[in-house]
């Protein structure tokens, strides 16, 4: 089955400690992205990666960082620097780069609470 | 730079029920995108349509509809007698050339469908 696969789907941290979020794909997605989602807002673009070993910030990246070596792989880490990262992360892929006019499709999501 | 307002922060209707979702963009883009996704409990966001800026034809499928008019920058979604699995949080997005299509997201509608 193709899909896009979060884990863990709850996440609990303490206060100063790294986390890193895992998300994977097999659709054979060139682009992948990590949304921040709080209660009542919409979605918030943290990072996307539109090609291997290439990713640009997005409109609140302190704080979180990511890597992209794999295709498939766009682990999100949040940092101790991250002042309120209690939120619900979603990931998502779409097949086209950076000339996709394509659809995202998302992952099932993690929630991340700080103790 | 893009943005959409989805003005309706809740609606809570009875079941078999006809309900509007209101939709409203922002772009200086010609050539763009706008999609509806929902987002039961679960979490995770859901594909529902995608339209291109070109393609001003409603779109009917089951119970949805869709109404785009480029005139009054609108793309409302439609739930023809709802049902309780109808229970979400649905959103709007556009994404556009001068923005590497990447989507910009509403706040979202929560719909809640009693029986």
């Amino acid at each position: 089955d193709g899909g896009i696969t979060q884990s863990p789907k709850y996440l609990f941290r303490k206060e100063g400690q790294n986390v890193t979020l895992s998300c994977e794909q097999n659709l054979n997605h060139d682009a992948m992205y990590w949304y921040r989602q709080d209660p009542g807002q919409g979605l918030r673009l943290i990072y996307y990666s539109q090609i291997v070993n290439d990713f640009q910030k997005g409109d609140i990246a302190e704080g979180y960082s990511v890597s992209r070596e794999k295709k498939e792989s766009f682990p999100l880490t949040v940092t101790s620097a991250q002042k309120n990262p209690t939120a619900f992360y979603l990931c998502a892929s779409r097949l086209g780069g950076s000339a996709g006019t394509d659809t995202q499709y998302f992952g099932p999501g993690t929630r991340l609470t700080v103790l | 730079a893009q943005k959409v307002t989805q003005a309706q922060t809740e609606i809570s209707v009875v079941e078999k029920e006809d309900v509007t979702l209101d939709c409203v963009y922002e772009t200086r883009d010609t050539t763009y995108y706008l999609f509806w996704y929902k987002q039961p409990p679960s979490g995770e966001l859901v594909f529902l349509i995608r339209r291109n800026s070109f393609d001003e034809q409603n779109e009917i499928s089951g119970r949805y509809s869709w109404n785009f008019q480029k005139s009054t920058s609108s793309f409302n979604f439609t739930i023809t007698a709802s049902q309780v699995v109808d229970s979400a949080v649905y959103f709007c997005a556009l994404s556009e050339r001068g923005g590497s299509y990447i989507p910009t997201f509403g706040r979202g509608t929560s719909l809640i469908v009693h029986p």
